[in-house]
């Protein structure tokens, strides 16, 4: 059974750079079936769809954080990462990975999520 | 971007009552809807995929309906493991956006 572990850094700085990373197990990154999100959650608000890597590397952002937010991946370890840049207290939140099964059939779906990982920027 | 829309974004219920929260698509987004519910603490959970499939293992008092833009998630009977937040998303387009979600709180 596929289960998803985010990691990181609990509190960042103002200005400086949120570095998040999902570990996949029980399954293959590799799968073509899938892709890998982030999502994120401020305290006491809504989900926000960060964005999401294929297994070969291509990625798509949401356009209100495309300029400051980096998906990657490292398929030897079956993990994917997230960087956002400048950070503000706005970027304070719950993140989420999850896998999305939106390459495999008609209806993509957000089947399995990571606990998430709870991110304050502050100084 | 497509905005979603629920109503209500508060709901006090009882247990055994039948619930209807609504989505609203910004522009028709077909049957490319899916619903998650979330508790405390925890992270969500999907429950109902491509507007009325139901995610396997969802009890089947959970169920979806509507298509282009007006969606509906109904419990037939409301369970009190049922209390949490319900979430529509769009997966039509990227960004793929959530509603603001719908609380679902004790009577």
């Amino acid at each position: 059974q596929v289960q998803l572990q985010e990691s990181g850094p609990g509190l960042v700085k103002p200005s400086q750079t949120l570095s998040l990373t999902c570990t996949v197990s029980g399954g293959s990154f590799s799968s073509g079936d899938y892709y890998w999100s982030w999502i994120r959650q401020p305290p006491g608000k809504g989900l926000e769809w960060i964005g999401f890597i294929y297994y070969n590397g291509i990625t798509d952002y949401n356009p209100s954080l495309k300029s400051r937010v980096a998906i990657s991946r490292d398929t030897s370890k079956n993990q994917f990462s997230l960087k956002v840049t400048s950070v503000t207290a706005a970027d304070t939140a719950v993140y989420y990975c999850a896998r999305d099964y939106g390459a495999g059939g008609y209806y993509p779906y957000m089947d399995v999520w990571g606990k998430g990982t709870t991110v304050t920027v502050s100084s | 971007d497509i905005q979603m829309t629920q109503s209500p974004s508060f709901l006090s219920a009882s247990v055994g009552d039948r619930v209807t929260i609504t989505c609203r698509a910004s522009q028709s987004i077909s049957s490319f809807l899916n619903w998650y519910q979330q508790k405390p603490g925890k992270a969500p959970k999907l429950l109902i995929y491509g507007a009325t499939s139901l995610q396997s293992g969802v009890p089947s008092r959970f169920s979806g309906s509507g298509s282009g833009t007006d969606f509906t998630l109904t419990i037939s009977s409301l369970q009190p493991e049922d209390f949490a937040t319900y979430y529509c998303q769009q997966i039509y387009t990227t960004p793929r956006t959530f509603g603001q979600g719908t609380k679902v709180e004790i009577k």
